[in-house]
């Protein structure tokens, strides 16, 4: 079975750090490309951004450019979001999903996400 | 940057009814758009991609058309189930969302 299993919620104060993770299994990880999209309380799905974990191409949606770093793990099919100081704003449910896929034969760069991780409760507050 | 829009934001309905919900993209996409439902807490989930073909189990009373700008999700019978959020997504080039449509019981 294709699944995605992500890190647990996370309450953490303005300033601090995060790394949040999403783990890949049942499928070639270093294949396909990982999403990660954002879902602020109440409201709607936001792209962040993604990676290919076989070469770490990593592409940002700009309003999250210099915001959050993404990046991927291929030895433990791993891929991760991580912010340097969060703040408040960052309050929000996070999903990975898997994407597009590339091999030697053939390449589908964009494609629906399908399937997506459980999602990360990240809280700010002070 | 492609921009998505949906359209109704909110729209309320009947078990039984059939419903249609629109969404437009600011340039061509062709077909290179999915739908998604989620459900309050959950994750969403893909219910149409390519703009037509419909994702393995998902119940034939939802139905996906168009190309190029306008795309519509029609459910031709509402099932309690169905109340939920539904999203569209181009993937032309990178992701956008619409902004999703509430689908509320009358």
């Amino acid at each position: 079975e294709v699944q995605l299993v992500q890190s647990g919620a996370e309450v953490k104060k303005p300033g601090e750090s995060l790394r949040i993770s999403c783990q890949g299994s049942g499928y070639s990880f270093t294949n396909y490309w990982i999403a990660w999209v954002r879902q602020m309380p109440g409201k709607g799905l936001e792209w962040m951004g993604i990676i290919f974990p076989g070469d770490s191409a990593t592409y940002y949606r700009p309003s999250f450019q210099g915001q959050v770093s993404i990046s991927a793990d291929k030895s433990t099919s791993t891929a991760y979001l991580q912010w340097t100081s969060l703040k408040a704003s960052d309050t929000a449910t996070y999903y990975c999903a898997r994407s597009g896929y590339c091999t030697r034969i053939n390449c589908v760069t964009y494609s629906r996400f399908d399937p997506w991780g459980q999602g990360t409760l990240v809280t700010v507050s002070s | 940057d492609i921009q998505m829009t949906q359209s109704p934001s909110t729209l309320s309905a009947s078990v039984g009814d059939r419903v249609t919900i629109t969404c437009r993209a600011s340039q061509s996409i062709s077909s290179w758009l999915a739908w998604y439902q989620q459900k309050p807490g959950k994750v969403p989930k893909v219910l149409i991609y390519d703009a037509s073909t419909l994702e393995s189990g998902v119940p034939s009373r939802f139905s996906g058309s168009g190309s190029g700008t306008e795309f519509t999700l029609t459910i031709s019978s509402l099932r309690p189930d169905d109340f939920a959020t539904y999203y569209c997504q181009q993937y032309k080039s990178f992701y956008t969302f619409g902004q999703g449509t509430k689908l509320e019981i009358k």
